[in-house]
């Protein structure tokens, strides 16, 4: 039982390399998320995707691009990373964007840092 | 802006009862969340509360709701060393769950 799959667990970059975080959800769920996580700063909402098809900017869109390729999937891009963008990076996805308990399931995260 | 605020840390003995403490600024907030993140791991959610609740029970959790004062406390009774984990408090405003806001985290130490 999958549930949300984020690659890689862990990557290195130099600053201004691009990269690309997959995400997959076994879940049939509609909606997906990408978020960072910072010390002392919670998670901060980067993008999400309502449904496929639909890509809207969270509160931290900057520096990064996202892809929703279908409804299982949704990439995040880093185009020329910078240091600010090393975090703790968590994808999550919940069968809608809206309702009661729609509880919202996270992958097991993908530790960033930019040198 | 909307925050979510709760204190960083917290250490407790095995078998005593932890609180952990979350304030909110929003008074639009329709749900409040506990969601644990164990290290290493995503987050999980623990339990949620509507915002027209006072209180909700769920075997060792005990979820406490001050509408008034925009506080919200999680109590973990009999608490284990499975339990050791970072806590978020979120905050749920209508309008979708890109709307959902999360706490800084609580660390909570275990003492055997």
């Amino acid at each position: 039982n999958a549930g949300v799959t984020q690659t890689p667990k862990f990557q290195v970059l130099k600053t201004g390399q691009s990269m690309t975080l997959q995400c997959a959800q076994d879940m049939n769920h509609n909606s997906m998320y990408w978020y960072r996580q910072d010390p002392g700063m919670g998670l901060r909402l980067i993008y999400y995707s309502a449904s496929e098809g639909t890509t809207d900017k969270g509160e931290v869109p900057n520096g990064y691009n996202v892809s929703r390729l279908n409804k299982r999937e949704f990439s995040l891009r880093l185009e020329s990373a910078a240091p600010s963008q090393t975090s703790v990076y968590f994808c999550a996805s919940s069968a809608s964007d809206r309702g009661a308990g729609n509880t919202i399931y996270f992958g097991e995260g993908s530790w960033l840092t930019v040198v | 802006g909307e925050d979510v605020e709760q204190s960083l840390f917290l250490s407790v003995r095995e078998g005593d009862s932890s609180v952990i403490n979350c304030t909110y600024t929003d008074s639009s907030s329709t749900y409040l969340y506990w969601y644990k993140q164990e290290p290493g791991a995503g987050l999980q959610l623990l339990t949620y509360i509507f915002s027209n609740m006072d209180m909700k029970q769920d075997q060792r959790l005990t979820v406490l709701l001050n509408k008034k004062d925009k506080h919200l406390s999680l109590r973990i009774a009999d608490t284990q060393t499975g339990d050791s984990a970072i806590y978020f408090c979120a905050d749920h405003r209508s309008g979708g769950y890109q709307k959902v806001t999360f706490g800084t985290g609580t660390k909570l130490q275990v003492i055997p």
